[in-house]
């Protein structure tokens, strides 16, 4: 039980912002929230990850409700090389995925 | 960048037989991960593997599976018997010691076992 909501699939046209969302409403004070990406065969990879407050990276940012039950990962500006599967996940030590959002970029 | 590399990329073996994966973790990483992936599943946990012994295992980690670190750079994840189900991605992962609990987990790009 992955323990997180995540739309099914989002679309997006190349080179606009993404707000890809995620509830996570029974997260325990400890839990980090984790973001990963499968894109196509491939293995998943890391994004981006936070605990309390908004975080960024070269890849997207991170912005964390202040009650902590929800987050959304933003890419500012999306790629076609930016479509995956997007997971949110919640915890400490193993990861638990879920089935994340399947992101369409269009040209 | 350093990345975590698996071989062979694909495998295909009989029912029955046994199959070993093989996993090259990050070199400075301390913790180890095995999870599969069923085509159009959920990426699933397998075992987690930290001072030459198993941490963390889930359901489908039964007896035929194990998992072993058997020189300083491998990480290999053997099945023994294998079986139909057993078809699938299989990934393995790292992370480094420092910040257990928020250091990336760095992950290959798979082992595509097919059992026939």
């Amino acid at each position: 039980d992955a323990k997180t909501t995540q739309p099914n699939s989002m679309e997006s046209n190349e080179e606009e912002p993404v707000h890809l969302p995620c509830n996570h409403s029974t997260i325990s004070g400890t839990d980090y929230i984790h973001w990963y990406r499968q894109l196509p065969s491939q293995g998943p990879e890391y994004v981006i990850h936070g605990l309390t407050s908004n975080v960024n990276n070269r890849m997207a940012s991170l912005a964390i409700a202040e009650d902590r039950k929800s987050s959304t990962l933003i890419l500012h500006r999306a790629t076609l090389r930016d479509a995956a599967v997007y997971y949110c996940i919640r915890g400490r030590g193993k990861l638990t995925f879920g089935q994340g959002t399947i992101l369409t970029v269009h040209p | 960048e350093p990345e975590v590399t698996q071989t062979p990329s694909h495998q295909v073996t009989q029912m029955g037989q046994e199959v070993i994966l093989r996993c090259v973790p990050i070199s400075n990483h301390l913790y180890f991960y095995w999870y599969r992936q069923i085509l159009g599943q959920k990426v699933e946990f397998l075992v987690s593997f930290y001072n030459n012994e198993i941490s963390e295992k889930s359901e489908i980690f039964d007896d035929q599976f194990s998992v072993e670190r058997p020189d300083g750079s491998n990480f290999t994840l053997k099945i023994r018997s294998t079986k139909l189900e057993d078809s699938a991605m299989y990934f393995c992962a790292s992370r480094n010691r420092g910040q257990l609990y928020n250091s990336p987990l760095h992950f290959g790009n798979g082992t595509r076992l097919t059992v026939t």
